[in-house]
């Protein structure tokens, strides 16, 4: 299940299980948007992007989803493993304008 | 070589102390970040280097000083810190400003 509070927004899966962190953007200008991971002590690893001139894209064993209607991004992890276990973080840019991140979703893979 | 890479990798300093955080790209980006990330946050954009000049400056203290000597290196000068300068420093890079950004590992500074 999904906690929100004082801490960092957490979900926990099986292993094996599909995981879906979500994000809510704030600005409907934006249109590019990346996906980080954080392992814990590395930087932010690049994972997969989409322009907001698409909806779906797909990378190996990821996908992104785009719903500007509700300014909604997702990110979808198939039959996730321990490895996966980090940090996610979903960036949006306005055209000409810096990346502003999102505040992150803390995702715990249990065996 | 699609690494960022970062030096050092921890870094303890006392508050009159004076250091330097550097990193090294060679995938021909000519954009530079500095980030500040502190525990469970997102990172915070410091510093923007666009064609080895300053870009954007997010009224950063002035005891951090940023200086980007060509198009691969980037240093943070650090100068009379505070306790709560403590956090992981980024640095990234892009093949232009606004463009993806990969990052490095990170310093890990602790200001005592």
């Amino acid at each position: 299940g999904e906690s929100v509070g004082l801490h960092l927004p957490t979900l926990s899966v099986q292993e094996g299980d599909n995981s879906i962190i979500n994000c809510a953007y704030s600005n409907s200008a934006s249109d590019y948007f990346i996906w980080y991971k954080q392992e814990s002590g590395k930087g932010p690893q690049f994972i997969i992007d989409i322009r907001s001139n698409m909806d779906k894209r797909q990378g190996q064993r990821v996908t992104v989803l785009l719903n500007k209607t509700v300014k909604h991004l997702s990110l979808q992890i198939a039959a996730t493993q321990p490895g996966d276990s980090a940090v996610y973080f979903c960036a949006e840019r306005d055209y000409g304008q810096n990346f502003v991140f999102g505040p992150g979703t803390r995702l715990s893979v249990l065996p | 070589d699609t690494e960022v890479t970062q030096t050092p990798k921890h870094l303890v300093m006392g508050m009159t102390n004076k250091k330097s955080l550097k990193c090294e790209q060679h995938m021909g980006h000519r954009a530079m970040y500095w980030y500040k990330q502190k525990a469970k946050k997102p990172p915070e954009l410091m510093f923007v280097y666009s064609y080895e000049k300053l870009s954007i400056n997010e009224s950063v203290p002035s005891r951090f000083s940023p200086e980007c000597p060509n198009s691969s290196l980037l240093n943070l000068h650090l100068h009379a810190l505070q306790p709560e300068d403590s956090a992981l420093y980024l640095c990234a890079s892009s093949q232009v400003q606004q463009e993806t950004q990969y990052f490095g590992p990170g310093t890990r500074l602790l200001v005592l």
